[in-house]
């Protein structure tokens, strides 16, 4: 069965430190791989797309990124803000289907 | 930004009634989504549709579930036969291109 699988279930940081957010996954091939940021009671929003082709992408203090061989990405946060609070979910799509992580629930702390 | 609109933001109904979830996706997109969430728990992808078919769909969607695109528009969830269980954040999503999905905010459903 394919599986992504994200660590730490959380995470509680200071404001601005960094953190990094881990995603492992046994879905193959796959189409991309994909991170979103989901405040609670609203719908994810997309941070990063990358194909597999692709070894990093950032955006702004957002950077993802992967390494195909060992089916594992990652998802860096640099100098984290108090509205980085959030769940971030790895999702990993194969054709039209795609399966989601549990996610990782951080919290951000003055 | 052109975003993915879902009406209504929160629905309650009765056990065993019909229910219809509204989604307007992004107007140039293609591929249109809808997931579930329930409390607590991850986002499980329901239905992919494409060119005015079901193009993938998982074991949740079974007969209860049906989707519809009646307009150039619109994109609907219908669930039949409302279970307890079928509480949760339904989101619809919408892509220009496959498996990229931008998400509404979701529709909450409550069955009581």
């Amino acid at each position: 069965k394919n599986q992504v699988e994200q660590s730490p279930q959380s995470l509680i940081i200071l404001e601005g430190k960094n953190c990094t957010l881990q995603c492992n996954y046994t879905v193959s091939p796959f189409s991309n791989l994909r991170w979103y940021k989901q405040d609670t009671g609203r719908g994810p929003v997309s941070l990063t797309i990358m194909t597999f082709s692709e070894n990093t992408k950032s955006n702004g203090r957002y950077t993802a990124t992967l390494d195909a061989d060992t089916k594992q990405s990652s998802l860096h946060i640099t100098a984290s803000q108090l509205s980085d609070s959030a769940s971030y979910i790895c999702v990993v799509s194969q054709s039209g289907k795609s399966t989601f992580g549990d996610g990782t629930t951080l919290t951000v702390k003055p | 930004e052109p975003e993915v609109t879902q009406t209504p933001s929160h629905q309650v109904t009765q056990m065993g009634q019909e229910v219809i979830l509204r989604c307007v996706p992004i107007s140039n997109h293609l591929y249109f989504y809808w997931y579930r969430q329930i409390l607590g728990q991850k986002v499980e992808f329901l239905v992919s549709f494409y060119n005015n078919e079901i193009s993938e769909k998982s074991e949740i969607f079974d007969d209860q579930f049906s989707v519809e695109r009646p307009d150039g528009s619109n994109f609907t969830l219908k669930i039949r036969s409302t279970k307890l269980e079928d509480s949760a954040m339904y989101f619809c999503a919408s892509s220009a291109r496959p498996a990229e999905a931008f998400f509404g905010q979701g529709t909450r459903l409550t069955v009581v």
